[in-house]
């Protein structure tokens, strides 16, 4: 198990362009988690899938934003036609979730470092 | 909603030195879990430490402990015999139970110098 994999690690884009940036969780993790993080600052909750069904979504995630988790295993995030704004750190996570509801933390990918120019 | 507030911006000690994090927090929950997550220089992040809200006992993990409030709605973290290998950014978080949502802090910058 090699952890939690995030590519590409850096992508630098052109305001209006499409972009979409992959998560390989651990592989017996039902749950995964966007986040995205701007400099200095704490992550922001995006979305998350328990398998394949995506669970809740933030505010935050407008129009421009979707991510998938087709079979349960790996997601992609998409952004279409980026903005400035957009630039960040944009990190994966998963999780093991007990029926119990408890929550053990999650493992964290390196991220994918977003520049809109 | 919940919110988690962190006011060290940035910190430094000297190592071997021992030093403690501050983090509040509002929930209107009352079962809920804490964290504490390390993310080193151009690093992923890395969970340090959980507490359970309902658990009086304060977590401890080798060199990293808890102070956990709850009336206070505080949640402190103490790193004992501070060492290089703890200069990251730390981040504190909030988790009710059964919602596996995490709401982190702004986050303290921590820089062991030799």
């Amino acid at each position: 198990d090699t952890g939690v994999s995030q590519n590409p690690r850096h992508k630098i884009t052109k305001r209006g362009q499409n972009v979409t940036f992959r998560c390989d969780p651990i592989s017996e993790h039902n749950r995964l988690y966007w986040y995205r993080q701007t400099l200095g600052q704490g992550p922001e909750f995006l979305t998350y899938f328990q398998n394949e069904a995506q669970l809740e979504k933030s505010r935050l995630l407008s129009d421009r934003f979707s991510a998938e988790r087709p079979k349960g295993s790996f997601s992609t995030l998409e952004i279409q036609r980026t903005e400035q704004g957009d630039s960040a750190m944009y990190l994966c996570a998963s999780s093991l979730s007990p029926r119990t509801g408890d929550n053990y933390g999650y493992t964290f990918g390196s991220g994918t470092r977003l520049t809109v120019v | 909603a919940q919110t988690v507030t962190q006011s060290q911006p940035e910190m430094s000690v000297q190592e071997a030195e021992t030093v403690t994090l501050s983090c509040t927090y509002d929930t209107s929950e009352n079962n809920y879990y804490l964290f504490w997550y390390k993310q080193p220089p151009s690093r992923q992040m890395i969970l340090v430490i959980r507490q359970e809200a309902y658990k009086q006992q304060n977590a401890t993990e080798n060199r990293f402990s808890v102070n956990f409030q709850k009336a206070a709605k505080s949640f402190s973290l103490k790193i004992s015999d501070s060492q290089l290998g703890d200069t990251a950014m730390y981040f504190c978080a909030l988790s009710h139970k059964g919602a596996q949502k995490l709401v982190f802090g702004q986050g303290t910058r921590l820089t062991i110098n030799p």
